[in-house]
């Protein structure tokens, strides 16, 4: 069965940390896996990946693939308010995606 | 730049009482799909419709059906709805088949089932 599991669950940092989110998979057919930002309303996307050892950057986030080890991470660096939210991950199965519960980051001023 | 609309927002039913969520796309994208996001339990899949004049079942289909209208449409309804399907759905779209492409999200639906 295709599955996605994510860690921690959830997480409380102060302004200014380093945060790094887990996520784990199995799932056949591979194609790819992303990583979204939900905060109330719908996730917004931030990552695609598709390829082993290839680092992804968009300002103070980035994110990284396994394809061995069958995992991803996403960093978050220099942590702001803003960034508290519910982060997603998803890989692809046959014609769509197979969701984590998410980890949900508060980050503290 | 609409992007994919739904509507309504939120609704409120009684049990037994039957609704349909409406989905709606503008970027010429062939497959839609059907999520619901309960607490704990992350986004599950419905129901999806690869392409034009296609549907498939997703992990959650029962007591849900839907119809792929045309390229741009593709709704969700429930014929008697249960507490159970209380939840925030999300419909969502990709240019191509998942996995080449990632998802544009709807701003969701919050449905309560009293």
């Amino acid at each position: 069965e295709d599955k996605v599991v994510q860690s921690p669950l959830s997480l409380v940092v102060h302004e200014g940390d380093t945060v790094t989110l887990n996520c784990s998979y199995e799932v056949t057919n591979f194609r790819s896996l992303l990583w979204y930002k939900q905060e109330k309303k719908a996730p917004t996307f931030l990552f695609m990946l598709t390829s082993s050892g290839i680092e992804k950057k968009s300002g103070r986030l980035s994110s990284i693939l396994d394809k061995k080890e069958l995992f991803s991470i996403l960093n978050i660096t220099a942590t702001q308010t803003g960034d508290s939210a519910v982060y997603l991950c998803a890989t692809s199965g046959t014609y769509k995606y197979i969701f984590g519960t998410g980890t949900r980051l508060k980050v503290l001023a | 730049n609409a992007g994919v609309t739904q509507t309504p927002k939120f609704q409120v039913l009684k049990t037994g009482q039957s609704m349909t969520l409406q989905c709606a796309q503008d970027m010429n994208h062939n497959s839609m799909y059907w999520y619901r996001q309960d607490p704990g339990m992350g986004l599950r899949l419905i129901y999806y419709s690869a392409s034009e004049g296609t549907t498939d079942k997703g992990e959650v289909p029962n007591g849900y059906n839907v119809s792929r209208l045309n390229k741009r449409e593709f709704s969700l309804r429930l014929e008697s709805a249960a507490p159970s399907q209380t939840s925030v759905y999300f419909c969502a779209s990709s240019e191509a088949r998942a996995g080449y492409y990632g998802y544009t999200f709807g701003s969701g639906t919050r449905l309560t089932v009293v």
